[in-house]
């Protein structure tokens, strides 16, 4: 069974950079079939696509996001990761992992909690 | 960028009952479209592919229709696990993009 665990500190300084790690067990993420992405949620509000990656390092990145994004893969790890710098408070939310098949995340991890504050 | 916009923002509904829940596309997105469910404090649950194709292990009652702009996640006799926020999204152009959400409460 596919499982996608995140991991990273649940607390960012404003201005820092978020760094968030995604590892994968149950399947190997060089697969050719599918993606490997980042979603997000605030507090209380609706889902944001931050962006996704494949194996070999082909990357989409939502524009809103875009210049401050950088998502890598790592497969000898069965990783990927997630950079978002200079973050504001604006950027609290649940960061969440997936894999997309034809481009709809369909395996999530649980989610963790990134919190912006000084 | 494509907006999804999701009606009604809230559904109540008793179990038994019959849902239908709409997005609609500000363009059309032939039929790239996906539906999910997000209960508190869980991840989104994939429900529906491609508008109309359920993921693996949904149940039956859970079906899905339309392309273009124009969709519906039907739900057709409530159970009360299925009370939660619903999402569509779609894949038909960069950036993914996501619907608000209806809420489906108990009434």
């Amino acid at each position: 069974q596919l499982q996608l665990q995140e991991s990273g500190p649940g607390l960012v300084k404003p201005s820092e950079t978020l760094s968030l790690t995604c590892t994968v067990s149950g399947g190997s993420i060089s697969s050719s079939s599918y993606y490997w992405g980042w979603i997000r949620q605030p507090p209380g509000k609706g889902l944001e696509w931050i962006g996704s990656i494949y194996y070999s390092g082909s990357s989409y990145y939502n524009p809103s996001l875009k210049s401050r994004v950088t998502i890598s893969v790592d497969t000898s790890k069965n990783q990927f990761s997630l950079k978002l710098s200079s973050v504001t408070a604006a950027d609290t939310a649940v960061y969440y992992c997936a894999r997309h098949v034809s481009h709809s995340p369909d395996y999530w991890g649980q989610g963790t909690l990134v919190t912006v504050s000084s | 960028e494509i907006v999804l916009t999701q009606s009604p923002a809230t559904l109540s509904l008793s179990p038994g009952e019959r849902a239908t829940l709409s997005c609609r596309a500000s363009q059309g997105v032939s039929s790239y479209l996906a539906w999910y469910q997000q209960k508190p404090g869980q991840a989104p649950r994939l429900l529906i592919y491609d508008a109309s194709n359920r993921a693996t292990g949904i149940p039956a009652r859970f079906s899905g229709s339309g392309s273009g702009t124009d969709f519906t996640l039907t739900i057709s006799s409530l159970e009360p696990e299925d009370f939660a926020v619903y999402y569509c999204q779609q894949r038909s152009n960069w950036p993914l993009t996501f619907g608000q959400g209806t809420r489906l409460e108990i009434k």
